[in-house]
């Protein structure tokens, strides 16, 4: 069976630094693989997502996310981050074939700092 | 615009009391899931549904009970059983085994128990 692992609970960072939210995953199959932001008392929605193609995905707010398959990652980055990013970040996948259920991570509550 | 609407957005329940979480989609997804999410343990899946008149157990299914009569709507019921209900109920659809399309996500309902 499929897993995430988010390698970190809480990650703070000085507005404008730069960050990276780690998420690892195990499968012996082929996966898709998502990033969800949550803003507080608010609903999942989605980040960014890697199906196939090229490894490097973005979001339209400057989040990207590089499918590394002989590591099992798929990490979120952001080279400057905003006072408006502070949300927390879930990391999911779901098998190719079978695409049923989309297991999720633990989540990163990302705190920014003025 | 098409989307999820949970509704109430809060609710509180007095013990030993059923209470009734509303999920109505016009997405013309035919899959829809409930998750529970508490402090610090991400996302748990209650039931879920990809066909009407149709619904499976998820991981922590006890205490709690769904519908699915029609397209639209994926009502979850807490019981008296659930020992512990005080959490944020997220709703979630797809289309059928949602894979790469991931899933949408409504705005959620805080329950707590007084």
């Amino acid at each position: 069976a499929q897993s995430v692992t988010q390698l970190d609970s809480q990650v703070p960072v000085f507005e404008e630094a730069p960050v990276e939210l780690r998420c690892n995953y195990s499968s012996s199959v082929s996966v898709y693989l998502f990033w969800y932001v949550q803003y507080p008392n608010q609903g999942l929605q989605l980040l960014l997502k890697y199906l196939s193609g090229s490894t490097l995905v973005e979001s339209i707010n400057g989040f990207e996310a590089e499918f590394n398959k002989s590591q099992t990652s798929f990490h979120l980055r952001k080279p400057s981050v905003h006072i408006s990013d502070t949300a927390e970040y879930f990391c999911a996948v779901s098998l190719r074939s079978s695409a049923s259920k989309i297991i999720f991570g633990s989540g990163t509550r990302l705190s920014i700092r003025p | 615009d098409g989307g999820i609407t949970q509704s109430p957005k809060y609710l509180f329940r007095k013990e030993g009391q059923n209470v009734t979480l509303s999920c109505e989609q016009n997405l013309n997804h035919d899959a829809m899931y409930w998750y529970r999410q508490d402090p610090g343990q991400g996302l748990r899946l209650i039931y879920y549904s990809q066909i009407v008149n149709d619904f499976q157990k998820g991981d922590i299914a006890e205490g709690y009970s769904v519908s699915r009569e029609k397209k639209e709507s994926f009502p979850l019921t807490v019981t008296s059983a659930q020992k512990n209900p005080t959490a944020f109920y997220l709703c979630a659809s797809s289309i059928p085994h949602g894979g790469g399309a991931g899933y949408t996500f409504g705005s959620g309902t805080r329950l707590t128990v007084v």
